[in-house]
């Protein structure tokens, strides 16, 4: 089986532009999470979605969005990109939006902003 | 908000040698997680700890619960090169809170 993937791997930026990154969860799976992970730091936690209805929300600006799809898939959108954004964006599905479940990380997409 | 500590920051460990890392949250926890990633690489689930004092061994690997719910720790015995890498506990609540990590590196 596959486990979660997500596009693109790596990915060039400017400040000012927009991005946006895409997650498939694990078959099965009903609840995708983002985490922004900046280098030598822990993920911090960015959204979570779960059956296409925003379940929880970290401390990010408006200018970071998400969404999930009828077949569980997600999208993590970032407008006007700032130089701080530049980070390893992680995706990671859960079979439910249960506190207690597993979640699997995908191997994430690498952001780099100019 | 919820905030978990995780000390040490760094562990150089001798190939053999054992060593612990603890991890400590400002409030009672319902449940920690345990995930490890490689460098390069992304976190992978360890392990759950659920119940006040449960102790969980994974081999060389000997997670702890606190008895107050507020604290873990992570023990490894004879440290192999394959350890190599950044343990971080979770707070597992409506969202993960990560650790900060501790990065361990191994001295053949």
């Amino acid at each position: 089986d596959a486990g979660v993937t997500q596009s693109p791997t790596h990915l060039i930026k400017t400040r000012g532009q927009q991005v946006t990154l895409r997650c498939s969860p694990i078959s099965g799976h009903k609840s995708v999470s983002w985490y922004q992970q900046v280098l030598g730091q822990g993920p911090q936690f960015i959204f979570q979605y779960y059956e296409k209805e925003e379940r929880g929300r970290g401390n990010f600006p408006d200018r970071f969005s998400a969404r999930q799809f009828p077949n569980y898939s997600s999208e993590l959108n970032v407008n006007a990109l700032l130089l701080g954004d530049s980070a390893l964006y992680l995706c990671a599905s859960s079979e439910t939006g249960d506190a207690k479940n597993i979640q699997y990380f995908g191997a994430g997409t690498r952001l780099s902003v100019l | 908000g919820q905030q978990v500590m995780q000390i040490p920051q760094y562990q150089h460990v001798q190939e053999g040698e054992d060593f612990t890392t603890y991890c400590n949250s400002s409030t009672t926890l319902s449940n920690i997680q345990w995930y490890k990633q490689r460098p390069g690489g992304h976190p992978v689930f360890l392990i759950q700890l659920v119940k006040s004092g449960e102790v969980k061994k994974q081999k060389r690997l000997t997670f702890q619960f606190g008895e107050a719910k507020k604290n873990s720790s992570l023990h490894i015995t004879a440290t192999q090169t394959t350890d190599v890498g950044t343990y971080f506990c979770t707070a597992a609540g409506n969202k993960l809170t990560f650790g900060g990590g501790t990065r361990v590196l191994v001295k053949p």
